[in-house]
């Protein structure tokens, strides 16, 4: 299954833009990039997802490399209620049954928004 | 208003004890999913299921259980053969399909004495 790998922990500035890193290096060509982010043990928060093209919603933005191995999530503008665990998510299809998927979490980025 | 349910927050229980814990959606999604966090860790899938009377197991399905017997139930059973069974669980629905977000329920936090 392909595999995410995210830096343990970051730190931002408020007000400043929040870039979150993840490669994804074995991802397949009809695998889908999910962003997801946590707030102290509750359920994971939906931000975005993409395929092959840049995506971009009232949350974040997500850049996707051309060759799909790398991904970087984008919050323009951090404020310290951003302060959580960014997930970066490979949705996996399941071969043997069509329009079954898995989703796979890689361990996560600690973002922390500085005053 | 939709979402998913999940019962009961907060569960203690003996070794050697089985455990069952609830998860209920409203949302006519196809699938759900089971997920394990440890403290400081990401999510683990324990088992997933597609449609009614159907499942799959994921990475870490040994000593755990699932039914679904109805679309919007998927229970979850840590049996006594689960050795470190102590962690926070998340169930998750999503809409089958080309590009199905997972949403979450609010998580129950099992701890064995």
């Amino acid at each position: 299954d392909a595999k995410t790998t995210q830096p343990t922990s970051m730190d931002c500035a408020e007000g400043r833009a929040a870039n979150l890193p993840c490669n994804h290096s074995t991802i397949s060509g009809n695998e889908y990039v999910y962003w997801y982010r946590q707030i102290h043990s509750q359920g994971p928060q939906y931000i975005i997802h993409g395929l092959k093209n840049n995506e971009t919603n009232e949350m974040a933005s997500l850049i996707i490399t051309e060759d799909r191995k790398s991904s970087t999530l984008i919050l323009p503008h951090a404020t310290l209620r951003d302060t959580a665990v960014y997930y970066c998510i490979v949705r996996v299809a399941r071969l043997e049954t069509s329009g079954t998927y898995k989703y796979i979490f890689g361990t996560g980025t600690r973002l922390k928004v500085l005053a | 208003d939709g979402g998913i349910t999940q019962s009961p927050k907060y569960l203690f229980r003996k070794e050697g004890q089985n455990v069952t814990l609830s998860c209920e959606q409203n949302l006519n999604h196809d699938a759900m999913y089971w997920y394990r966090q440890d403290p400081g860790q990401g999510l683990r899938l324990i088992y997933y299921s597609q449609i009614v009377n159907d499942f799959q197991k994921g990475d870490i399905a040994e000593g755990y259980s699932v039914s679904r017997e109805k679309k919007e139930s998927f229970p979850l059973t840590v049996t006594s053969a689960q050795k470190n069974p102590t962690a926070f669980y998340l169930c998750a629905s999503s809409i089958s399909g080309s590009s199905g977000e997972l949403f979450f329920g609010e998580g129950s936090r099992l701890t064995v004495l």
